[in-house]
């Protein structure tokens, strides 16, 4: 089967680095997506990552090990905004289905 | 503008009468997808779709229906809706090919009421 582990609930402080962590029990996926979702709003898509490392988008970074079943989101500089639920998900590979992690909230505090 | 469209976006109905949330999309994307949101579950998904005609069943099928007659729409039918399908329902589309297919584009929501 294939499920993903996030924390259910972090919080930070206006500026510091949060790590959100996703680890995974799947039997083969694509890739290792991150979603972000403001309360009362729709998923927006933050970041893929298709191979293990890396992959930075300005303050955002994600990174994949399938080695050790594991990814995390990286937060950097955070900001008031930044306060929201976040994903990680995959599609399956054979049948394309899509799976999302309960979801991590996110609390950034001044 | 691309986006992905629901409606209707609140309902409120009575077990048993059946219902239909339509989703559509501009962007000429391929793969399409139903979910449920439910506090401390995360996003299910209900069916999806690779392209027309051609629909799968995802984590949690039971009690909907889908179909896919043209690209850019892809209703979702409770035939019976019942209490325990009182959710958040999210549409949501993709590209099909390459690094973007990662990429869905979610639709505003519609928030279900099963009485």
């Amino acid at each position: 089967g294939q499920s993903l582990e996030q924390p259910s609930e972090v919080t930070a402080v206006e500026g510091a680095i949060v790590q959100i962590n996703c680890t995974y029990q799947t039997s083969g996926f694509y890739g290792l997506s991150w979603y972000q979702q403001h309360d009362g709003g729709a998923p927006t898509f933050l970041s893929y990552n298709a191979l293990d490392g890396l992959e930075e988008t300005g303050r955002f970074s994600s990174f994949l090990s399938r080695s050790d079943s594991y990814g995390y989101l990286l937060l950097q500089e955070l900001q008031m905004k930044d306060s929201a639920s976040y994903f990680c998900a995959v599609r399956v590979y054979n049948n394309n289905d899509m799976r999302f992690g309960a979801g991590t909230r996110l609390t950034v505090k001044p | 503008e691309a986006q992905v469209t629901q409606n209707p976006r609140y309902l409120i109905t009575v077990t048993g009468k059946k219902l239909t949330v339509t989703c559509s999309q501009n962007m000429n994307h391929e793969y399409m997808s139903w979910y449920r949101q439910d506090p401390g579950l995360g996003l299910r998904q209900i069916y999806y779709s690779m392209n027309v005609e051609v629909t799968d069943k995802g984590d949690v099928p039971e009690g909907y229906k889908v179909s896919r007659k043209e690209k850019r729409n892809f209703p979702l039918i409770l035939e019976s809706p019942s209490p325990n399908q009182t959710s958040l329902y999210f549409c949501a589309s993709s590209p099909d090919r390459g690094r973007s297919s990662y990429e869905q584009y979610f639709g505003p929501g519609t928030r279900l009421t099963v009485t």
